[in-house]
């Protein structure tokens, strides 16, 4: 199974931040590479997929980049509704794997 | 407007077993392959089965296999995730989501909790 980890696991920032998560591969997943958003009580939103295109209706304001085992989502000008748990998942092989998640709080 | 809708979640003791139905809509459901994926209580996001887009090809998590059976009614627009013998680690919000294309889940249902406990 392909194992993916994120870091760091938590971090506060403040209205305004831009905020950088990242996410590594146990191995090469080419580009095959999702950011998701998930709020409290909430279901997952999709936010990036290939790695770097952005889900249909997601603000440009979330980027990612990335390619084989590291990859990195950035929140440009961070708004009071970005503050959630993101996660990275792989789709190169199954099972699908996450990673265990980001929470971004508000300092 | 893309919907998946679950229901048939709720209280099983261990060893029973529970029927999750997902409700489609908005979209061609015969066209697309379809996951379910759970969270657990406090815990992340992870995978558990997917079906193609006939229902012809199936694929599970090492830790439900044998136990979950996925499924769909192309006609009822509906998918499935039939739960046996289940277990208290199988305590979980479980989601219905849509595959974009190639294991791009694009688009989640609300979540259904499933609690097993005595």
């Amino acid at each position: 199974d392909v194992q993916m980890t994120q870091s760091p696991s938590s971090l506060s920032a403040s209205v305004g931040d831009r905020v950088t998560i990242t996410c590594r591969a146990s191995q090469d997943i080419s580009y095959h590479l999702a950011w998701f958003q998930q709020k409290p009580g909430k279901a997952p939103k999709s936010l990036i997929y290939s790695a770097s295109s952005l889900q249909s209706g997601v603000p440009p304001k979330f980027s990612g980049s990335g390619s084989g085992t590291d990859f990195t989502l950035t929140i440009n000008s961070l708004q009071p509704e970005d503050f959630a748990t993101y996660y990275c998942q792989q789709y190169t092989s199954y099972p699908l794997t996450f990673g265990g998640g980001t929470k971004v709080e508000i300092k | 407007e893309v919907q998946v809708v679950e229901s048939g979640g709720g209280l099983v003791q261990p060893g029973g077993s529970l029927r999750l139905s997902c409700a489609a809509s908005g979209f061609t459901f015969s066209s697309y392959w379809m996951h379910w994926v759970r969270q657990a209580p406090g815990k992340g996001l992870v995978w558990v089965s997917r079906i193609d887009n006939d229902g012809t090809s199936t694929s599970y998590a090492d830790s439900v296999r044998g136990r979950f059976t996925i499924s769909r009614d192309n006609a009822k627009n509906t998918l499935y995730l039939q739960m046996n013998s289940l277990r208290v680690e199988d305590t979980a919000v479980y989601y219905c989501v849509r595959d974009g294309s190639v294991a791009r889940l694009d688009y989640w249902g609300q979540g259904n909790l499933v609690t097993v406990s005595s």
